[in-house]
């Protein structure tokens, strides 16, 4: 299983609003990442765990908060969003820890986000 | 077809041509690179990679080409299909950076029939 599966699909929600992303993968991968994706842009890292531990934060703004409840599970929480935060959220994950170079990541489909 | 992945973002092929994407990266430090294809509405998809002792790597119909020299990758797609539409993005592995991947700024290919 090469999985990444993310959930919601799609979602919308105010700037009020309190809301998660989840993604979860069975590679045993000890690895994941939350990345940001504008249109016609490339990925933009946000946030790396590894094993299970927060290892990179790209200096995301706080109403952004990522969990790690196990290795096989990522959250993002979302809380006060702007208009401006609209995107495709990708989750990705690895063999390797965040430490460790050179390791493949496998990207889920992606939650669109729209932000009203 | 070929393109300059940086400073021209689309590239249009006729089926059953070759596909040449480039892309140029900055940092000499950087020792492993991937290439992505991402369709409309998924994920980026891993098509190949390269680690920096390597100056050549084949796949299933695609062959990644890096020059160290003058920091350039390639990605070869022989006879490209329909199927192979997209946005392709290199993304490299810099020293110090953990398992953080940069990506560029991706090349959209066009396949025309």
């Amino acid at each position: 299983d090469t999985e990444v599966t993310q959930t919601p699909k799609h979602l919308v929600m105010g700037m009020t609003n309190k809301k998660s992303l989840k993604c979860e993968q069975h590679m045993g991968h000890r690895a994941m990442y939350w990345y940001k994706q504008k249109a016609k842009k490339p990925p933009e890292l946000m946030f790396v765990y590894s094993y299970e531990k927060l290892s990179i934060n790209e200096s995301v703004p706080s109403r952004f908060s990522p969990e790690c409840p196990n290795s096989s599970l990522l959250n993002l929480h979302l809380h006060a969003l702007q208009p401006e935060d609209s995107a495709l959220y990708l989750c990705a994950s690895s063999q390797a820890g965040g430490v460790t170079r050179g390791s493949e990541q496998y990207f889920g489909p992606g939650t669109r986000l729209t932000v009203t | 077809g070929e393109s300059v992945g940086l400073h021209l973002p689309t590239l249009s092929v006729q089926e059953g041509d070759n596909s040449i994407i480039n892309c140029a990266y900055s940092n000499s430090a950087s020792d492993y690179f991937i290439w992505y294809k991402q369709e409309s509405g998924k994920g980026p998809q891993f098509i190949i990679d390269i680690r920096s002792n390597m100056d050549k790597r084949q796949g299933q119909r695609v062959t990644v080409l890096l020059n160290k020299t003058v920091k350039h990758l390639s990605l070869q797609i022989a006879a490209t299909q329909p199927g192979d539409s997209a946005v392709y993005f290199c993304a490299e592995n810099r020293e110090g950076g953990g398992n953080k991947l940069t990506f560029g700024t991706g090349t959209q290919l066009k396949v025309e029939l």
